[in-house]
């Protein structure tokens, strides 16, 4: 059962490149999740889906796109990047209902120079 | 806005000692309270969760106390280990929205 799997793992990206991280879920998951961690300042949300179809912004959206292409997949865009999006992105699911635990991915750590 | 406060940032403990790290949340309407281990180079994983109609859970050496009228709740980790050493996140959810903390690097010194 391989979870939440993201790609890359690793990227270097030169301002104003494009590039799409992929993530997939394998335990029939509604919900899935984009976030960014930096340092100090923890886990923020970027966008939301809470089911196939939908998407939702969270917390610090700006200079990002998602798709979430169906029920499996959950893709996180950026069009042209910028230094400031250097960071360790995390993909995650979750199941239906409240108390119910987010599943991470092993992370993409994007650099942008 | 941070939706959920986090402290102390870094924590270095001697093994065998106790391990505090405390959060706090603005928002009632939360109700679900999740706490995250990440170690370098993976994801976090849920470690422990409390719900709000308790006010103590306890899990191994890892426990939850939670002061609902406080707004507020801590972990504790018992009888710490060199292992134990990673980042710990707390987190606020309601309808499968997260809300995680700034993160607490703990060191466990052997």
């Amino acid at each position: 059962n391989a979870g939440v799997t993201q790609t890359p793992k690793f990227q270097v990206l030169k301002t104003g490149q494009s590039m799409t991280l992929q993530c997939a879920q394998d335990m029939n998951h509604n919900s899935m999740y984009w976030y960014r961690q930096d340092p100090g300042m923890g886990l923020r949300l970027i966008y939301y889906s809470a089911s196939e179809g939908t998407t939702d912004k969270g917390e610090v959206p700006n200079g990002y796109n998602v798709s979430r292409l169906n029920k499996r997949e959950f893709s996180l865009r950026l069009e042209s990047a910028a230094p400031s999006q250097t960071s360790v992105y995390f993909c995650a699911s979750s199941g239906e209902g409240g108390y119910t635990e987010a599943f991470f991915g092993q992370g993409t750590r994007l650099t942008v120079v | 806005q941070q939706q959920v406060k986090q402290s102390p940032q870094s924590l270095i403990v001697q093994k065998g000692g106790i391990s505090i790290i405390n959060c706090a949340y603005e928002n009632t309407a939360f109700d679900y309270f999740p706490w995250y281990q990440q170690f370098p180079g993976k994801g976090p994983a849920l470690l422990i969760a409390i719900r709000p109609d308790v006010s103590e859970k306890k899990e191994g050496r890892f426990t939850i106390s939670f002061n609902k009228s406080a707004k507020q709740f801590s972990l504790h980790i018992m009888d710490s280990q060199p292992g134990d050493s990673a980042t710990y996140f707390c987190a606020a959810a309601r309808s499968n929205q997260f809300y995680f903390g700034t993160g607490t690097s703990l060191t466990v010194i052997p």
